[in-house]
């Protein structure tokens, strides 16, 4: 299994709402991140987690709660967020001594 | 704060044509990732250039590693449609420090 998956696709939440969006791989990759992409901006960095610790936190707003439950899995719990956080949300991860990052296809969020 | 300033920022350009992305910095990195990105996907990995001076050929595309390590360059021969989308370059640094991205360059390659 050579990639990162995301699920779900697209997800269309109220501002009320609480869901989860998954990320999953199957590499041995032990860092871990999320990314947040506005339309036609580079991906913005919202955490990095490494061996299942969370050791960047980009000043996320605390609406947004990543985990790490194990070394194949990431998740991004969503709460209470704004029409504002509407993006494509990407997970990517990286082997272990190399630099490049392998991205997930994303999570198109819509929030009304 | 490393920057990657990433040139042009739209392309439009008639298939057959060349053109050639540029992405500089006033920062030293110690390797530097070229992205191409599909609307609603996620980025895709075209290569990763490390050494000073290093050219990479992935079929029509050749991208270069500046001998200082501080920009890149990605060229493309003989443009098609298919090379339409998003081009990100990012540079890296030491463990898990985080990529700095360019701002991209959406190319758009018209039959």
């Amino acid at each position: 299994d050579t990639e990162v998956t995301q699920t779900p696709k697209h997800l269309v939440m109220g501002m009320t709402n609480k869901k989860s969006l998954k990320c999953e791989q199957h590499m041995g990759h032990r860092a871990m991140y999320w990314y947040k992409q506005k339309a036609k901006k580079p991906p913005e960095l919202m955490f990095v987690y490494s061996y299942e610790k969370l050791s960047i936190n980009e000043s996320v707003p605390s609406r947004f709660s990543p985990e790490c439950p194990n070394s194949s899995l990431l998740n991004l719990h969503l709460h209470a967020l704004q029409p504002e956080d509407s993006a494509l949300y990407l997970c990517a991860s990286r082997p272990e001594g190399l630099r490049e990052q392998f991205f997930g296809p994303g999570t198109r969020l819509t929030v009304l | 704060t490393q920057l990657l300033e990433q040139s042009p920022q739209f392309l439009s350009i008639q298939e057959g044509e060349n053109l050639t992305v540029y992405c500089n910095s006033s920062s030293v990195f110690s390797s530097l990732q070229w992205y191409r990105q599909e609307p609603g996907e996620g980025p895709v990995l075209l290569v990763t250039v490390v050494t000073g001076g290093e050219v990479k050929k992935l079929k029509r595309l050749t991208f270069q590693f500046g001998d200082a390590r501080k920009d890149s360059s990605l060229h493309i021969t003989a443009a098609q449609p298919g090379d339409t989308g998003l081009y990100l370059c990012a540079g890296a640094n030491s463990g898990n420090t985080p990529l700095v991205f360019g701002k991209g360059t959406r190319l758009s390659v018209i039959a």
